[in-house]
């Protein structure tokens, strides 16, 4: 069974504070990575497709790494602003079937 | 541009019937997905369809199944509804060049009760 594990699975951050949380996946059969933003009542957004070792790429404030052969992947937000508040969520593509696998994803509470 | 739209956003139906959901991806997206999500088990993916073809499809019990039309609009099927069906359905549309190495555009959802 595969697993994507992500951490914490919330947190509460004070208005222009940064922060970053976790996207673990298997380590093998890496084809992609995708980065969401969930906000209630509203549509996911896709943030970032990551698909090589080493990926880093930045939307913004936010701004996110990968690291396939340990299987994770960080998602930094710099400055956090009250509208960034939404659940953040990772799916990992294997190569072996190309399906989207979610994790459970974060939820982000900025506080003013 | 219009973003991906689905049809209806809510639904209450009973045990054994069947719901048929639709979805109209972004102008010029041949890719349509589909996702459940519950409270359990977070979101899962059920099946892609790509120019009015299956490409890939989930763990999900015969009773679900889709199409997708030469528009690229796309419907899923429940059949013979159970209690465990009630969740919330997304559907996201993409260019569909490759498999999921590009950005996926959601819509709003379908969200179904089943009593």
């Amino acid at each position: 069974i595969l697993n994507v594990e992500q951490s914490p699975q919330s947190l509460h951050v004070q208005e222009g504070d940064s922060t970053n949380f976790t996207c673990s996946f298997p380590s093998s059969n890496f084809y992609a990575l995708h980065w969401y933003r969930w906000e209630t009542a509203k549509s996911p957004e896709a943030l970032f497709v990551m698909t090589l070792n080493g990926d880093e790429k930045k939307k913004g404030r936010i701004s996110a790494t990968l690291n396939t052969k340990e299987g994770y992947s960080y998602l930094y937000i710099k400055g956090s602003q009250p509208e960034d508040s939404a659940t953040y969520l990772c799916a990992f593509i294997g190569s072996y079937n190309y399906q989207l696998i979610w994790g459970a994803g974060t939820k982000l509470i900025i506080k003013p | 541009k219009a973003g991906v739209t689905q049809t209806p956003r809510y639904l209450i139906k009973t045990r054994g019937q069947q719901v048929t959901l639709s979805c109209s991806p972004i102008s010029g997206h041949r890719s349509v997905s589909w996702y459940q999500q519950t409270p359990g088990q977070g979101l899962q993916f059920l099946f892609e369809y790509f120019s009015e073809t299956q490409r890939n499809k989930g763990n999900f019990p015969g009773r679900f199944s889709g199409r997708q039309f030469s528009n690229s609009r796309s419907e899923m099927n429940v059949s013979t509804l159970e209690l465990g069906d009630s969740a919330l359905y997304l559907c996201a549309s993409s260019l569909g060049q490759g498999p999921y190495q590009e950005t996926q555009y959601f819509g709003p959802g379908t969200r179904l009760l089943v009593l």
